[in-house]
């Protein structure tokens, strides 16, 4: 079954620290992988995408990773900022053509402390 | 930068009421999509809607459900008797192109619809 499974549930970090989170996926076949930010009562916002034969994507201070071969990816946020209190959602698509088949992750809730 | 927007952004609805939900997506964008998001759980794909008919819709996406595109600029998901269980928050997102290449579908900031 295709499934998409974050890590951890929620985190709270210092503001100025950094925090990787975490996203394993057992879809298959496998097109791409995006990671959005979601605050809380927004809709979610795109921060990377990435297809297989990429390894790391960049956006400001958020760098995301995959690895095709194990399905995992990771976000690295960097010098954390309270803006980046929000819901950070890993959403794999899988290999056609298909908006139904796309698998939302449900999630890290990520709160920065001042 | 483009966006997509919703109206209303709150809606309250006694339960068998009709509901209709808006949305402008992005002026060049072709393909779009309602979502719900209940309280505290995943995103869920409700239906997509192509050249003026539906793609693709999923389970949750009944009888009870219809969308629209009634002019040029407008996407209407239309909830016809509304229950308990559809209490949600509704995102509708376009994107240029469909699913299968690199193309980002873009979110609404939601409408948070309340079935009393």
């Amino acid at each position: 079954k295709n499934q998409v499974e974050q890590s951890p549930q929620s985190l709270i970090i210092l503001e100025g620290k950094n925090c990787t989170l975490q996203c394993n996926y057992t879809v298959s076949p496998f097109s791409n992988l995006r990671w959005y930010k979601q605050d809380t009562g927004r809709g979610p916002v795109s921060l990377t995408i990435m297809t297989f034969s990429e390894n790391t994507k960049s956006n400001g201070r958020y760098t995301a990773t995959l690895d095709a071969d194990t399905k995992q990816s990771s976000l690295h946020i960097t010098a954390s900022q309270l803006s980046d209190s929000a819901s950070y959602i890993c959403v794999v698509s899988p290999g056609y053509s298909s908006a139904s088949k796309i698998i939302f992750g449900s999630g890290t809730r990520l709160s920065i402390r001042p | 930068e483009p966006e997509v927007t919703q109206t209303p952004s709150h809606q309250v609805t006694q339960m068998g009421q009709e509901v209709i939900l808006r949305c402008v997506p992005i002026s060049n964008h072709l393909y779009f999509y309602w979502y719900r998001q209940i309280l505290g759980q995943k995103v869920e794909f409700l239906v997509s809607f192509y050249n003026n008919e539906i793609s693709e819709k999923s389970e949750i996406f009944d009888d009870q459900f219809s969308v629209e595109r009634p002019d040029g600029s407008n996407f209407t998901l239309k909830i016809r008797s509304t229950k308990l269980e559809d209490s949600a928050m509704y995102f509708c997102a376009s994107s240029a192109t469909g699913q299968g290449t690199q193309e980002t579908q873009y979110f609404g900031p939601g409408t948070r619809l309340l079935v009393l």
